[in-house]
């Protein structure tokens, strides 16, 4: 199984800051099926980015996906203080699907 | 728009099998996987398995022996069975649209609000 991991565990920032988040792959992902996906507390997870660099619909260009070899990166620019919440990678190309253990995005 | 929703019983006893349904709504179950997803309290999230509407799954190595995905079509509904379960499946478990036949695969790009599943005598 690809293990997914991402760091850091936490990034404390203050709005209008960029928020960088990393997650890296133990192995090739096929295809590039990568997402990034955002869940708040008490909510379902959100698609944000597939294909690790795709702004998945209705989602703001402030957020953006991109990607070198195993490395992956998801930016967030200006930060909002609706974007504090946790960041999910998840690789969906090789079964089973692998879920990275989480990035809190706190003030 | 397409809407899913996860129902089922909130409260498991150990050893017992843990049902759970989702059922599609705004749109057809045809021409999509769907799959389980589930989330400890507390912790991060875990891919179960999915389905095709033809009915054919893949699932995680690590609960393939315990859990069994279908499909009813004519419901637009497919569900979840987990048996023999322990205090260590108590999780949130949500349902969510998969691979599409035709288009981009993206992911998950719809989720159920999730349900909260207690494992307790």
């Amino acid at each position: 199984e690809i293990v997914l991991t991402q760091s850091p565990g936490t990034l404390s920032l203050s709005p209008g800051e960029r928020a960088t988040l990393s997650c890296r792959a133990s192995q090739s992902v096929s295809g590039i099926y990568l997402a990034w996906y955002q869940q708040k507390p008490g909510q379902a997870p959100r698609l944000l980015i597939y294909g690790a660099s795709s702004r998945a619909t209705g989602i703001p260009d402030r957020f953006s996906g991109s990607w070198s070899g195993t490395d992956f990166t998801l930016t967030i620019n200006r930060l909002e203080p609706e974007d504090f919440a946790v960041y999910y990678c998840q690789q969906y190309g090789t079964s089973p699907f692998t879920f990275g253990p989480g990035t809190k995005v706190d003030i | 728009q397409v809407q899913l929703q996860e129902s089922g019983p909130g409260l498991v006893k150990p050893s017992e099998t843990l049902s759970l349904t989702c059922t599609v709504s705004g749109g057809s179950i045809n021409n999509y996987h769907w799959s389980w997803i589930r989330q400890p309290p507390g912790k991060g999230l875990e891919w179960i398995g999915y389905i095709y509407y033809n009915g054919s799954t893949s699932y995680n190595p690590s609960l393939k022996s315990r859990v069994t995905i279908s499909v009813d079509t004519s419901r637009n509904q497919f569900s979840l069975s987990l048996n023999s379960v322990t205090a260590a499946d108590t999780a949130v478990y949500y349902c969510a649209r998969d691979r599409p036949d035709y288009g981009d695969y993206v992911g998950f790009d719809i989720w159920g609000q999730g349900t909260m599943v207690s494992v307790s005598s």
